[in-house]
């Protein structure tokens, strides 16, 4: 299976530690996506990479979060100092251009900050 | 700013019976696309069906049609012959066609299928 694949899928850190979370797209999709996902709610955009360039950041993505993605292919999510309110599910999603713009998710990584 | 709207918090079919999951959303574009997705417990997003707005055609996937109003701007969801495994929640979702990143959802819906 290519599918888009996150790493870790679960992480349970203390308040005021950073953790970092891994993405790997599809192979050849060139756009890739973070979302955060809490319960009971939709998916909410975070970021949004073409290649290697981050193209736009929410508003909800405060300066201690921070993506990358080096030479276009995996991509990582950065919390630094997390706070209870980061708690969630962090989906990844990845899409090429002419595929009528359809999004593909991977597992989401589950993040408990206690 | 284009909004997703479910207002269907959970809803609940008897197996092989079927089920329609509204939504409804907002929006001044003309060409953009249409999703539902479906997250089972396992927490994956999987890509249930997609409509184009330019396309007056219904789209249909097996057990899954949509039935698309543009004028109306709703996209509802139905499920013919409800089977166990379509227990999940559901999200409709609206994209751009010129926006990458402007990919809107809607809360969801919470799908129970009775045996």
């Amino acid at each position: 299976d290519t599918g888009v694949s996150q790493d870790p899928r679960h992480k349970i850190t203390k308040r005021g530690q950073n953790v970092t979370f891994r993405c790997d797209p599809i192979s050849e999709h060139n756009r890739l996506y973070w979302y955060r996902q809490t319960l009971g709610q939709g998916p909410e955009f975070l970021t949004y990479f073409q290649n290697e360039a981050q193209l736009e950041k929410s508003r909800l993505l405060s300066d201690r979060f921070s993506a990358e993605r080096p030479k276009g292919s995996f991509s990582t999510l950065e919390i630094q100092r997390t706070e209870q309110g980061d708690s969630a599910m962090y989906l990844c999603a990845s899409s090429f251009r002419g595929q009528g713009n359809t999004i593909y998710f991977g597992e989401g990584s589950w993040l408990t900050v206690v | 700013a284009q909004t997703v709207t479910q207002s269907q918090p959970e809803m609940s079919v008897q197996e092989a019976e079927t089920v329609t999951l509204s939504c409804t959303y907002d929006t001044s574009e003309s060409d953009y696309y249409l999703f539902w997705y479906k997250q089972p417990p396992s927490r994956q997003m999987i890509l249930v069906i997609r409509q184009e707005a330019y396309k007056q055609q219904n789209a249909t996937e097996n057990r899954f049609s949509v039935n698309f109003q543009k004028a109306a701007k709703s996209f509802s969801l139905k499920i013919s012959d409800s089977q166990l495994g379509d227990a999940a929640m559901y999200f409709c979702a609206y994209r751009s066609a010129w926006i990458d990143n402007d990919m809107r959802f809607g809360a969801g819906t919470r799908l129970t299928v009775k045996p």
